[in-house]
This record gives C-alpha cells, structure tokens and sequence, in this order.
C-alpha cells in the first residue's frame, strides 16, 4: 500500500538553485495538492489539481510552477530558490466526492533546506 | 487573519484520562471539518471528520463535536493511551472549494503513562 510517495525525502539546496519536488499516488485520485508546513504553523495550500491537465494556485503559489500531465503523477517546481522557501513540503491526493467531503491522504515529506 | 485557530499550543493529560483538543473557526461558509493525527518527520494522517449538517460524529476512542453557532469544534480521546501523542491539527473546508483545506496551527498532545 504505497499511497502517497514524495521524494527526495531531504534536500539542501543554494540560493538561486532550482529543483522539482516529486509526488506520485496510485490510488487513482483526481485531485492532488501541495502544501508547505514552515515551524509551528498549520499546512499552507500551495497548488492544487482536480485532474489531469488542470491546476490552479492556492493560498502561497509564489515561486513555485506545477504541471499534472498523468492522473498519478503531481511534481512542484522551485526556480531560483530562495531562503524563505525553506520547509516542509506535503504532497496530498483525494478521490473525488460531492462537494469536496473526503479526506485527502498524505505523504510523509520532503524537508528542504535553502542555504 | 487565521480562519481556523487552534489556541492550544501544547496539552498534557495522564494515560486513561479523556482528552479534549478545542478549534474555533471564522468563516461560517465551513461546512466539512476534520482532524489530522501528525508524527515527527510523517505526513498527516486522517483521523475523523464531520459534516456541518452533524453535530457529532464517532470513531471508537474519537470523537469530534461541532457547535456550529459558536464556530467551534473540539476531539475528544477516551481513553487515551501514549500512543496518542502527536500534533492534532484541526482543519476545515468550503463546499465546491475542490476540497481545499485550511489548517489551524495545531496542538501537541502528551499523554503520560
């Protein structure tokens, strides 16, 4: 029962680098989302998808560019990496449901670090 | 301006005891609410959740209340064992939001043997 699979689970990266963070369900989910947790504060939406070949930005998108070219796959892109990007960054998938009434799943990170 | 407020930051209840993690919302389009059990260096995993035409809703040891006048819902663990502590995030949606949610900052629960 793999779920949700994000990887690297760790990362350092430069000022100005840049990266894609990987995040891959296989539980055929239609809605994917990703969120960034900074030190004592909740989850933050930053992208989300409804399905392939459709996204839309959440609460904190700047910075980052995300493309969903397959139902399993949901990849986050960081271009000229910054300190304050600096986090925990959660991958989450759903089935779909009325309305928007079902839990969504998550994976178990990965902790970047910009220095 | 947080939506959904979590005010505890920490709790600290004794194993067999109940306990009782409190959320207040502001937003009253909220209409599905949920709690996430989080370890150290683990995703969130969903606990339970309740729909705002509930006031209540149980899963064995869980239970979540929803006061919907008062904007507020709170989790109760009965009893709760040391395999409970964790960060408890309280979070909540808008019907046709696509099922986005908005967390609360959460609450670190200990449960002492």
């Amino acid at each position: 029962n793999a779920g949700v699979t994000q990887t690297p689970k760790f990362r350092i990266l430069k000022i100005g680098q840049s990266m894609t963070l990987q995040c891959a369900q296989d539980m055929n989910h239609n809605y994917m989302y990703w969120y960034r947790q900074d030190p004592g504060m909740g989850l933050k939406l930053i992208y989300y998808s409804v399905g392939a070949g459709i996204t839309d930005k959440g609460e904190v998108p700047n910075g980052y560019n995300v493309s969903r070219s397959t139902t399993e796959d949901f990849p986050l892109r960081l271009e000229l990496a910054a300190p304050s990007q600096t986090s925990v960054y959660f991958c989450a998938s759903r089935p779909s449901g009325t309305g928007g009434n079902q839990p969504q799943h998550f994976g178990d990170g990965t902790r970047l670090s910009i220095l | 301006d947080q939506q959904v407020k979590q005010n505890s930051p920490s709790l600290s209840v004794q194993e067999g005891r109940i306990s009782i993690l409190n959320c207040d919302y502001t937003n009253s389009m909220f209409d599905y609410f949920l709690w996430y059990k989080k370890y150290p260096a683990e995703g969130p995993t969903f606990l339970i959740s309740i729909s705002s035409i509930k006031d209540k809703n149980e899963d064995g040891r869980f239970t979540v209340f929803l006061n919907k006048s008062a904007k507020h819902l709170s989790l109760h663990i009965v009893p709760s064992q040391p395999g409970d502590s964790a960060v408890y995030f309280c979070a909540a949606s808008v019907w046709g939001s696509q099922g986005n949610l908005i967390f609360g900052k959460g609450t670190k629960l200990s449960v002492k043997p």
